[in-house]
């Protein structure tokens, strides 16, 4: 089974819904991450959990928000969905090793459609 | 702020030929340079990494030299094969300051044709 689980894979919805993604993990790393990958533009943080209590905006956070019910469950939720949020959104998750070194690692994706 | 700068794709090359994508980045202090690979559909892997100036990571093949005089990471490869057909990310992580995030290149498609 993967490590780093992601639903649903794949959203289609409208303009102003209400969107959740999930994302779980068995590594039991502490760190957790979201992110939406746009074509030209690479990845691009929303929001990084260091724990359950530790929450923090990324470089694009505005019109999402997170929820880190668990240590292995880390939620990303579009209050109103708008099509510019349209994108493939990866969760990814890391220990917390002394070295900066440590590896990210991703779930397979959720590809968010708003039409 | 820290950034990357990798070039733009897409690559397309004949099996067997050489590869390289140039890296390089804008960064304080001493990060952590990273090399993610992601297939088609997939979500991304490491592929490689460095964590001090002069280190070399290597993974299946593939090569990246940490360099810090000219702040660059460039990754090689070579002897392609049509099973390297990806998208190829170069990710800087900066010790210490914005709690060592990972920051990303915008991504090189490469093809490699039979």
């Amino acid at each position: 089974d993967a490590d780093v689980t992601q639903t649903p894979r794949n959203r289609i919805t409208k303009t102003g819904k209400r969107i959740m993604l999930e994302c779980s993990q068995t590594k039991g790393h502490d760190r957790m991450y979201w992110y939406r990958q746009d074509p030209g533009l690479g990845l691009r943080l929303i929001y990084y959990s260091f724990d359950v209590k530790d929450i923090n905006k990324g470089e694009i956070s505005d019109g999402y928000s997170v929820s880190r019910q668990a240590q292995a469950k880390f939620s990303l939720s579009l209050e109103s969905a708008i099509p510019n949020q349209t994108a493939l959104y990866f969760c990814a998750t890391s220990g917390t090793s002394a070295g900066w070194g440590d590896t990210q690692y991703f779930g397979p994706g959720t590809r968010l459609t708003v039409l | 702020g820290d950034s990357v700068t990798q070039m733009e794709g897409p690559v397309t090359l004949s099996e067997e030929a050489f590869l390289t994508i140039n890296c390089t980045y804008t960064a304080t202090g001493y990060p952590s340079l990273f090399w993610y690979v992601q297939y088609p559909g997939e979500g991304l892997q490491l592929l490689l990494k460095a964590t001090k100036a002069d280190d070399k990571g290597s993974n299946k093949g593939f090569e990246a030299t940490y360099r810090k005089e000219t702040t660059s990471f460039h990754l090689e490869k070579g002897s392609v094969q049509v099973s390297d057909s990806a998208v190829y990310f170069c990710a800087v992580r900066q010790y210490g300051g914005s709690q060592g995030n990972l920051i990303f290149g915008k991504g090189t498609k490469l093809s490699v044709k039979p």
